[in-house]
């Protein structure tokens, strides 16, 4: 099963700034099964990247994925107070949906 | 509007049995493939099992396979989990998610039904 590892676990930031959020695999990851998820609090988790790297519908282009093999990246270009919340990434490899353990993104 | 609608959670001991069900509405239900993700209290997501468009293929992870199973009504629009043999580790909020077919993403999630396994 592949493993994924994100980092940081936590990023404390100020709106406006930049953010760079991290997944690791423990082995590669066609980038075709490689997504990423926001979840507020209270709420449904929503679907943002989904491909390494398209963005789904609906979902502001401040939002950008990026990477390959085992190294993956999302960015928030500016962010915006509704950008705060926890980000997961997702995998599907041998039958199996694996998630990372997720960065909070905390106002600073 | 796109909905996913879950209901059945609740508490129970341990050992016992629960059915989750949810219900989907405002898009083609029969066209999607369907999948059960959970997420345990303070915890990060889970997921627990998969079934196809029509019914005829399921997967499970290994921590619930042999004991929970999937199914779904598409004449209802209604996808379903029975757990069976519930241990304190299932208690978790269930979240109902879709996902385009041939896909391996989740472009839908419900709200989610929490269930507690307790004595």
């Amino acid at each position: 099963e592949i493993v994924l590892t994100q980092s940081p676990g936590t990023l404390s930031m100020s709106p406006g700034e930049r953010a760079t959020l991290s997944c690791r695999a423990s082995q590669s990851v066609s980038s075709r099964y490689l997504t990423w998820y926001q979840h507020r609090p209270g709420q449904a988790p929503r679907l943002l990247i989904f491909g390494a790297s398209s963005r789904a519908a609906g979902i502001p282009d401040r939002f950008s994925g990026s990477g390959s093999g085992t190294d993956f990246t999302l960015t928030i270009s500016r962010l915006e107070p509704e950008d705060f919340a926890v980000y997961y990434c997702q995998q599907y490899g041998s039958s199996v949906y694996t998630f990372g353990q997720g960065t909070k993104l905390e106002i600073k | 509007e796109e909905q996913l609608v879950e209901s059945g959670g609740g508490l129970v001991q341990p050992g016992g049995s629960l059915r989750l069900s949810c219900a989907g509405s405002g898009f083609s239900f029969r066209n999607y493939w369907m999948h059960w993700v959970r997420q345990a209290p303070g915890k990060g997501l889970v997921w627990v099992s998969h079934i196809n468009s029509d019914g005829s293929s399921v997967s499970y992870a290994d921590s619930v396979r042999g004991r929970f199973t999937i199914s779904r009504d598409n004449a209802k629009n209604t996808l379903f989990v029975q757990m069976n043999s519930l241990r304190a580790e299932d208690t978790a909020v269930y979240y109902c998610v879709r996902a385009p077919r041939w896909s391996y993403y989740f472009d839908q999630w419900g709200q989610g039904t929490l269930v507690t396994v307790s004595s």
